[in-house]
Order: C-alpha cells, then sequence, then structure tokens
C-alpha cells in the first residue's frame, strides 16, 4: 500500500475560477477527512466520510465548498468561484474503523494558489 | 467545542539534548483521545504518539514520551536524546469518542517548530 495520495499537488487558479481536488484513501479504509491549514496555522477539520456518506461538516465549509465520495473509495473536494483566502493547503486523512487508536493517515496535501 | 493550545512558537535545542514541548486543551467530553503529529518541512504529518484519555500510564514510544494530566488538561511532549531528522513542526492534536465507536475530525493546535542544531 502506497499510503494515502493526493492530486494534484499544487494547483494556482485566478479568482472566480473552480477548482477539484482528489484524495485517494489507503485501501480498505472507511473513513475519510478533509482539513485546509493556512501557513503557520495548524490543521483545521472540513468534513469526514463514512465510506460513502458525508457524517459530518465543519462551519468553515461553506456553500462554495463541496465533496463527494461517490463509491466510498476516492474523495473530491470541489471549490466554487474561488476568493483569496481560499489559499491553502488542503490535506485529506483516512482512517479504519477498529484500527489501532483509530490513526489518522495523512496525504501530502493539494496547495492551493488563488490569485 | 474543543480547543488546543501550544504556547510555543518555536523552540530550539542542541543535537542530543532533551526538550519539551507543551500542550493544554479545552473540552468537555470524558472520553477522547489525545495525539502528537509531526510535519517535516515540505513532507506529510506523521503521527508521533497518542494517548487514551482513560489510561493513566503516560505513552511511550521510543524517545518520545508525553506527560498527560488529565485534570489539568495538559499533554506535553517530551523528545528525548534530539536528532538532526526531529526538526520539524509539532501538532498537537485532540478528537473526541465518537459516538458508535471509529473516528472523528481532529482539532489541532496552531504548531510548534522545532530547530535541531547540529
Amino acid at each position: 500500500d502506497t499510503g494515502v495520495s493526493q492530486n494534484p499537488r499544487h494547483k494556482i487558479t485566478k479568482r472566480g475560477q473552480n477548482v477539484t481536488f482528489r484524495c485517494d484513501p489507503i485501501s480498505e479504509h472507511n473513513r475519510l477527512y478533509w482539513y485546509r491549514q493556512t501557513l503557520g496555522q495548524g490543521p483545521e477539520f472540513l468534513t469526514y466520510f463514512q465510506n460513502e456518506a458525508q457524517l459530518e461538516k465543519s462551519r468553515l465549509l461553506s456553500d462554495r465548498f463541496s465533496a463527494e465520495r461517490p463509491k466510498g473509495s476516492f474523495s473530491t473536494l470541489e471549490i466554487q468561484r474561488t476568493e483569496q483566502g481560499d489559499s491553502a493547503m488542503y490535506l485529506c486523512a483516512s482512517s479504519h474503523d477498529g484500527g489501532s487508536y483509530n490513526e489518522q493517515f495523512f496525504g501530502p496535501g493539494t496547495r492551493l494558489t488563488v490569485l | 467545542a474543543q480547543t488546543v493550545t501550544q504556547s510555543q512558537p518555536e523552540m530550539s535545542v542542541q543535537e542530543a539534548e532533551t526538550v519539551t514541548l507543551s500542550c493544554t486543551y479545552d473540552t468537555s467530553e470524558s472520553n477522547y483521545y489525545l495525539f502528537w503529529y509531526k510535519q517535516p518541512p515540505s513532507r506529510q504529518m506523521i503521527l508521533v504518539i497518542r494517548q487514551e484519555a482513560y489510561k493513566q500510564q503516560n505513552a511511550t514510544e521510543n524517545r518520545f514520551s508525553v506527560n498527560f494530566q488529565k485534570a489539568a488538561k495538559s499533554f506535553s511532549l517530551k523528545i528525548s536524546d534530539s536528532q538532526l531528522g526531529d526538526t520539524a513542526m509539532y501538532f498537537c492534536a485532540f478528537m473526541k469518542h465518537a459516538s458508535g465507536g471509529g473516528a472523528d475530525g481532529l482539532t489541532f493546535g496552531k504548531g510548534t517548530h522545532l530547530i535541531i542544531q547540529p
């Protein structure tokens, strides 16, 4: 298993454009999480899925953000009408129910820059 | 809602020294987990050590150990015999025990930038 992967690793876009990020969790991990990390801060929880069901959404997840996990495997995070304040590192993590301490394994992140 | 506070933005020690990173948290939950994550420069976050709130014994993983004071809501990380490869951002994180088992979202502190000098 190669761990959690995220694509693209870097994305530069202009304000007002839509962007979509992809996360592939560790195989057979049924839980998948999205976090956002701005410069000099710790990651902030956005949302998480158990299989294909989105179980929790943070207040940080505005109407412009949408996340899906259609078949309970990979997930996508879409940001519509991007704003400069959306510039951040977007981290994905996965875990397995019943796994050791419910440990979350993180991917390398997608760094978004909105010009 | 939970909060996690790391009061040391940056620390610097010499190689082979022992260093302690502090973390305090606030919660009304009684059943939860605490973690220390390491984020090396331009690399992904990895778990260093974890503690279940109901366990009184402090967790230890090789050179890493914690001092968990539940009543004081304190969770410090001690790194013994520090190595150059320990240079990284260290994040303290809280996770409540989700109902029905399984995991919940993590609440992170702002991090401590640890620099190990040769």
